[in-house]
């Protein structure tokens, strides 16, 4: 694709149930990146895959958050047991390589959990 | 502990005037700075990349700044207008990966 989709662009759920958010990036970009946004605040990183290394889970705010990235492309963020505070806006990067690389960011799932 | 601080206070300006946002640094040693835009709604989108040898950048109507004695980057919207108005974020470099300030608000009215 032209950029970098992400799916569902909405996503409501209740307290308690697991959710799970997709993330399609450009073609060829070996760095991937997750983040999160709450209503009004910058961006909070959660996690980094890069190539084949190991993904930098620094940002994964609980247990309860995990991704993967299958076949070095499509990734999936997962999180269980989703509690209200969880509600915001999850943003997914690509670049074509990690370091400078600059980032193309998709449109971003909105999580809303009642 | 370590911090971006980007104007939490929106900035507003005059059409045709000069827009200067500040991102300031704690306890971070970045290789490199990123600057994007963001609009309502969307993803941000890239600007413009400064290393840490590098003490000035331009892309048209933009200019970057960056020192690392200060901890500070300085970005300049010259001749702004209306459609400018976004909310604008500074990405540091921090273990090859990039970490995100606040954002400010810029709003440039006719």
């Amino acid at each position: 694709g032209a950029g970098v989709s992400q799916s569902p662009s909405n996503k409501v759920t209740e307290k308690g149930k697991d959710v799970e958010l997709r993330c399609d990036p450009i073609s060829g970009h070996t760095a991937l990146y997750w983040y999160r946004q709450s209503l009004g605040q910058g961006l909070e990183f959660l996690i980094y895959f890069q190539g084949n290394s190991a993904p930098d889970k620094s940002g994964l705010p609980s247990d309860r958050f995990s991704a993967e990235r299958t076949g070095g492309s499509v990734s999936t963020l997962t999180i269980q047991r989703t509690q209200q505070e969880d509600s915001a806006v999850y943003l997914c990067a690509s670049s074509l390589k990690g370091g400078e690389g600059k980032l193309f960011f998709g449109s971003g799932t909105q999580l809303s959990v009642l | 502990s370590q911090k971006i601080e980007q104007n939490s206070e929106a900035l507003n300006i005059q059409e045709g005037k000069t827009a200067t946002l500040t991102c300031n640094y704690t306890n971070y040693s970045p290789a490199y700075l990123q600057w994007y835009r963001q609009d309502p709604g969307r993803g941000p989108v890239f600007l413009l990349l400064i290393r840490e040898n590098e003490k000035e950048k331009r892309k048209e109507r933009l200019k970057v700044t960056f020192d690392t004695t200060l901890k500070q980057s300085l970005f300049h919207i010259t001749a702004s207008q209306p459609a400018d108005s976004a909310t604008y974020l500074c990405a540091l470099e921090n273990t090859d990966k990039l970490i995100f300030g606040t954002g400010t608000r810029l709003q440039v009215f006719p």
